[in-house]
């Protein structure tokens, strides 16, 4: 039973550069979620997507961001021109339908700007 | 808006001892609450949820009360264990957007003293 997985686990990346982490939902599961988690913080919420929709983007900063969830492969969550500031641990969670809880939640990507 | 907030950032017990962790939230309207664990270096782990129509909910050596008056929940360990080491988080759906937008609190750290 895969969980949901995360890759890269570790991404580095300069400034300027565009990061690219990607999100495989638990077998069965068609919703996925994006957050981010700063140092000594809790989680917060990105986006929420389904299968090549995003339903709510409200936690994404307004530019530089994007996300998608095609209807193969997995979800991609883009960060172009990278800033240090965008160092962060990014976690995908994913469930079965849209009132199905909890979330269950990959091992994130840590993401290093340098 | 929404927030959930943990009482103390750091609790050390004994290994054997109960550890109560506290959360409060805000919205008088939230229905569902979930606790994670958090280990270092991975992502949020469920531990147990509750309903609003619930005050009290049992799992393996995890109980979570719910006080909806004071709008305050605790997670209450057990025969703490050294594995049990690690940031726990209250965490709350919302109800907003479908209630799919989990709000974290800050944490608290468990340590376990042997």
């Amino acid at each position: 039973n895969a969980g949901v997985m995360q890759n890269p686990r570790h991404l580095v990346r300069r400034r300027g550069q565009e990061a690219r982490l990607r999100c495989s939902p638990m077998k069965g599961h068609s919703h996925v979620y994006w957050y981010r988690q700063l140092p000594e913080e809790g989680l917060k919420f990105m986006v929420y997507l389904q299968k090549e929709n995003i339903i709510d983007e409200s936690g994404m900063p307004k530019e530089r961001f994007s996300a998608e969830f095609p209807k193969e492969g997995p979800s991609i969550l883009r960060i172009q021109q990278v800033v240090r500031g965008d160092s962060a641990a990014y976690f995908c969670a994913s469930s079965a339908d849209r009132v199905s809880q909890p979330q269950h939640f990959g091992d994130g990507t840590r993401l290093s700007i340098l | 808006g929404e927030s959930v907030g943990l009482h103390l950032p750091t609790l050390s017990v004994q290994e054997g001892d109960n550890s109560i962790i506290n959360c409060a939230y805000s919205n008088s309207a939230s229905d569902y609450f979930i606790w994670y664990k958090q280990e270092s270096g991975k992502g949020p782990q469920f531990i147990i949820d509750i309903r609003s129509n619930m005050d009290k909910r049992q799992g393996q050596r995890v109980t979570v009360l719910l006080n909806k008056t004071v709008k305050h929940l605790s997670l209450q360990i057990a025969a703490t264990q050294p594995g049990d080491s690690a940031v726990y988080f209250c965490a709350d759906p919302g109800v907003t957007g479908g209630g799919n937008k989990l709000t974290f609190g800050t944490g608290t750290q468990l340590k376990v003293e042997l």
